[in-house]
This record gives structure tokens, sequence and C-alpha cells, in this order.
């Protein structure tokens, strides 16, 4: 059974940075394209970024609010994800989740196939 | 950009069944959705990924009480025979080349 479990999570003031892992586990990490979503308390599910395999090139997309702020990046020797997060606002406290992303064969389509337990971030002074 | 809309909430009966709707917006009505489950203080957990033809594709060891179904725009998540541990939350999501991935912005299932 894949297994994805996150760490790094805690308390941070604004303007402070924080590194987030996922370790996967029962999968072929390599070939995976990985994301992150994020959701705020009491709130719903928002993308935050993705990167792709190192076959496909290993590039970084983001969403807007976090652009040029937080940075995604992979270790496939420890089947690790990464998430860099800078310049963090009281805005970015939620509940850090990283997935794995399936793509249709058919179609291209992308879609989070794999859910990893999530780690929280607060960004509190 | 697509647009998922969906009901904030939603209620049956403990035994029944319940149909759950996700609407793309208009121009996007032949896109893929997916489906996740949500239960309470739990990570969300893939359900299906969902075609605009009806197929449907669910994740590993998700019970035969869930099926997908399309209408036009219209995704919709059936849960036959509800438990209590299917009070949850839904969320659809759909991904585009251009935008990425979006989110609907979910639908809370009480189980009466």
């Amino acid at each position: 059974e894949v297994q994805l479990v996150e760490s790094g999570g805690g308390l941070v003031k604004p303007g402070g940075s924080l590194r987030l892992s996922c370790v996967v586990s029962e999968f072929t990490f390599n070939k995976a394209w990985m994301s992150w979503v994020r959701q705020a308390p009491g709130k719903g599910l928002e993308w935050v970024g993705r990167i792709k395999s190192k076959a496909d090139g290993g590039t970084t997309d983001y969403a807007a609010p976090v652009k040029g702020r937080f940075t995604i990046s992979r270790d496939d020797s420890k089947n690790t994800l990464y998430l860099q997060l800078n310049s963090l606002e009281t805005e970015d406290t939620a509940m850090y989740y990283c997935t794995t992303v399936g793509i249709d064969i058919l179609t291209g389509h992308n879609y989070f196939d794999h859910w990893g337990q999530g780690t929280l971030v607060t960004v509190s002074s | 950009q697509p647009v998922l809309t969906q009901s904030s909430s939603a209620s049956a009966s403990l035994g029944s069944s319940v149909k759950l709707t996700c609407t793309l917006s208009s121009g996007h009505s032949r896109y893929i959705i997916a489906w996740h489950q949500q239960q309470p203080g739990k990570a969300p957990r893939f359900l299906m990924k969902l075609e605009d033809s009806g197929g449907y594709n669910k994740g590993s060891g998700i019970s035969d009480r869930f099926s997908g179904s399309s209408s036009g725009p219209d995704r919709y998540l059936t849960i036959s025979n509800l438990q209590f541990e299917d009070e949850a939350d839904y969320y659809c999501e759909t991904w585009d080349s251009d935008t990425n991935w979006v989110f609907g912005g979910g639908t809370k299932l009480t189980v009466l």
C-alpha cells in the first residue's frame, strides 16, 4: 500500500521559514509527479504546487499566492519530496498535504490519487 | 479557468442512498474530475476519477457502495447503503494544463 508521510510542520513567526518533507513508500517515486495541497483551518482544499519527475523535466509550477515564496524539490534517492516555505504570512497557516499525481493515459489529465496524513504549519507572532 | 460548484451540505438517512453533485463551469463541461472524501479530523482520500462519459476508476480499497456518473457539466457521486462512516466532506477537483488544479468548495454530508 502506498504511504506518504509528511513532517516538518510547526509554529513559525511571520516572515520566517520552514521546510516540509514527505517520504513516499511502496511507490515508484522517481517516476511520479508530486504535489502539495493545503487546507486552512475550517476551510477547503487549495493546490500549492507540483513537481514533475526528472524524466519529464523535473519542472515545478506554483499557485499564485505562494509563487516566489515556496519551492518544491525532490530527492529520488531518498523517495522524499520537499516544500521550502519562505516569507511566511499568517494566511499560510494550514495543514499541508503531499499527494501523488495520477495521469490519465489517454487524455493526459492529472489528478491526485494518494494523500499523506498532513503536517500543520502555524504562522503567528 | 474551470470553476467547480458544489452544494455546501447534504443529508440522508442511514441505509439510504445519496447523490452529490459537482458542476463544471461553462466551456468546461467535458472535463475529467476526481472525487475525494475527507472524514472528520482525517486527511482526504481519493475516491475516483470520473469522465464526462460517466466512466470512472476508483481508488484502491474503495467500497462498491461508491459510484460515479455524469450528465453534461454535472459530475455525480452516489453513495448507496449509507453508513455513519460516510459522514464526511466530499470534494471534487479538476485540472487544466494552463491553470493546474482547482477544487470545489466541498459538500458536508450528514448521515441521519
